[in-house]
């Protein structure tokens, strides 16, 4: 089982739906990412929570430590927000991250 | 500032040769991280720097890679006797580390290898 789980692996939604890609984890950890990667590899942060709730225009990350388990919603979806999001976590130290296998999103117009 | 930059964006190697790629981190990050990714995977954890330290290495990062940050600015990440399962895309990214706290990384676009 890896470390980092995300769920689904893929969804395809249409312009406008609310969505939300779930990740959950099995290690003790210091921080956790969502992350962003288009085509063509290049990868931007998006959040970075050790705790509640982040909002950051249409999109929305929350985590629950107890239950090792974050989410991050993207309301009121646009074609452009097709791309991969991968969650990943810090490890204890902080040294290192440990990524999930990614989920690609696609909204269609 | 522009980012983190990697060069080259692609290169394609015969099996048995030797590659180097270079990452220039944001300046004033004096952490660096390198991570490969193959298709369909996310990416992996091969190594990452404090200043010139070497600080931890993926038991993924055979005798065959070597990395280096010389003056604790750019890095290199040289691959020896090239193998095919060595292609995939090589991710650097930097962040700044003060005071025990952590901070985003920044990624780079990458550097895609293809070994034939």
């Amino acid at each position: 089982k890896n470390e980092v789980e995300q769920s689904p692996q893929n969804l395809t939604a249409q312009e406008g739906e609310f969505i939300t890609i779930n990740c959950s984890y099995s290690v003790g950890i210091s921080a956790l990412h969502w992350l962003q990667q288009h085509p063509g590899g290049g990868i931007v942060s998006l959040f970075m929570l050790s705790s509640g709730k982040k909002k950051h225009g249409r999109l929305i990350a929350t985590i629950n430590i107890q239950e090792k388990h974050s989410s991050l919603h993207i309301t009121a979806s646009h074609p452009r927000d097709s791309a991969v999001y991968i969650c990943a976590v810090r490890s204890l130290s902080g040294s290192r991250l440990t990524f999930g296998e990614g989920t690609q999103l696609t909204v269609n117009p | 500032d522009t980012g983190v930059s990697q060069d080259p964006r692609h290169k394609i190697t015969k099996r048995g040769q030797n590659v180097t790629f270079r990452c220039d981190p944001i300046s004033e990050h004096n952490r660096l991280y390198w991570y490969r990714q193959t298709l369909g995977q996310g990416p992996e954890f091969l190594t990452y720097f404090q200043n010139e330290a070497q600080l931890e290495k993926s038991r993924l990062l055979s005798d065959r890679f070597s990395a280096e940050r010389p003056k604790g600015s750019f890095s290199t990440l040289e691959i020896q006797r090239t193998e095919q399962g060595d292609s995939a895309m090589y991710l650097c990214a930097s962040s700044p580390y003060r005071d025990r706290s952590f901070y985003e990384q920044y990624f780079g676009p990458g550097t895609r290898l293809t070994v034939t």
